[in-house]
C-alpha cells in the first residue's frame, strides 16, 4: 500500500499554474528529501525533482518542488500541453526501511 | 548515453519462477545503488528491490521479502532479479533504475521495462 498520498487528479488549461501535493509522516518526508517523477502513458518514469526542489538536467525551470514538516508539493508554472502526465512522490523511508512511492496524480491539460 | 535495458519477462503460473536481467551500459555500473521498481497494470509505482555498486547492500519490500532476490554481476554490467513463488498480484512491469551517485537518494535512470504476467 502506498505510503504518500497524492490527489488522483489535477487540471488546469494552458498558461494556468497547477500544484500537486504529497502527504507522508514522519518517517519519510518528515527525515528525508522528496523526489518527484514524471511518466507518460506507456512510457518509463523520469526522474523530474530531486532533493525537494532541484532540477536534473534538461527538466524545463516551469517544474518546482517544496517541502514543508511531512508534506511536499509540485508545481508546473506556465501548463502545456506535453505536461499531461502520470506524476510521482517519493521518499525514503526510515521506519519501512524502503523507498515510498506518492499514490501518483494525472494532470490533464484542459 | 546512458541505457538499462530489461529481460526476461513473460508469462509464468503461480507459484512459478523468473529471472529478470538488467544491462547497464553508459555508465560506471559498480559505483551505483541499482533497484528494481514495479508496475501494476493501470496502478501505481512500488518500489522492489535494491543493491549497492559493490553488492554489500540489499532492501527488499515487505510484499518481495522472502521471496525475490537481487544480485549483480558487475563484470558483466548487470543487476538481476530472482522471482520465485511467484503470485497473481506480482504480474506488473518491472522497470531497472539507476540510483544518482552522491548524497542525493533519487533514480536518475530508467529503463524501458519488462512485463511480469502470472496466471494459470
Amino acid at each position: 500500500q502506498p505510503v504518500l498520498t497524492q490527489p488522483p487528479s489535477a487540471s488546469g488549461t494552458p498558461g494556468q499554474r497547477v500544484t500537486i501535493s504529497c502527504s507522508g509522516s514522519s518517517s519519510n518526508i518528515g527525515s528525508n528529501t522528496v523526489n518527484w517523477y514524471q511518466q507518460f502513458p506507456g512510457g518509463a518514469p523520469k526522474a523530474l525533482i530531486y532533493s525537494n526542489n532541484l532540477r536534473p538536467s534538461g527538466v524545463p525551470a516551469r517544474f518546482s518542488g517544496s517541502k514543508s514538516d511531512t508534506s511536499a508539493s509540485l508545481a508546473v508554472s506556465g501548463l502545456q500541453s506535453e505536461d499531461e502526465a502520470d506524476y510521482y512522490c517519493a521518499a525514503w523511508d526510515d521506519r519501512l526501511n524502503a523507498y515510498v512511492f506518492g499514490t501518483g496524480t494525472k494532470v490533464s491539460v484542459l | 548515453e546512458i541505457q538499462l535495458l530489461e529481460s526476461g519477462g513473460g508469462l509464468v503460473q503461480p507459484g512459478g519462477s523468473l529471472r529478470l536481467s538488467c544491462v547497464a551500459s553508459g555508465f560506471t555500473f559498480n559505483d551505483h545503488v541499482m533497484t528494481w521498481v514495479r508496475q501494476a497494470p493501470g496502478m501505481g509505482l512500488q518500489w522492489v528491490s535494491e543493491m549497492s555498486g559493490r553488492g554489500g547492500s540489499r532492501h527488499y519490500a515487505d510484499s518481495v521479502k522472502g521471496r525475490f532476490v537481487i544480485s549483480r554481476e558487475n563484470s558483466k554490467n548487470t543487476v538481476y532479479l530472482q522471482m520465485d513463488s511467484l503470485r497473481v498480484e506480482d504480474t506488473a512491469f518491472y522497470f531497472c533504475a539507476r540510483r544518482s551517485s552522491g548524497t542525493y537518494y533519487y533514480l536518475d535512470n530508467w529503463g524501458q521495462g519488462t512485463l511480469v504476467t502470472v496466471s494459470s
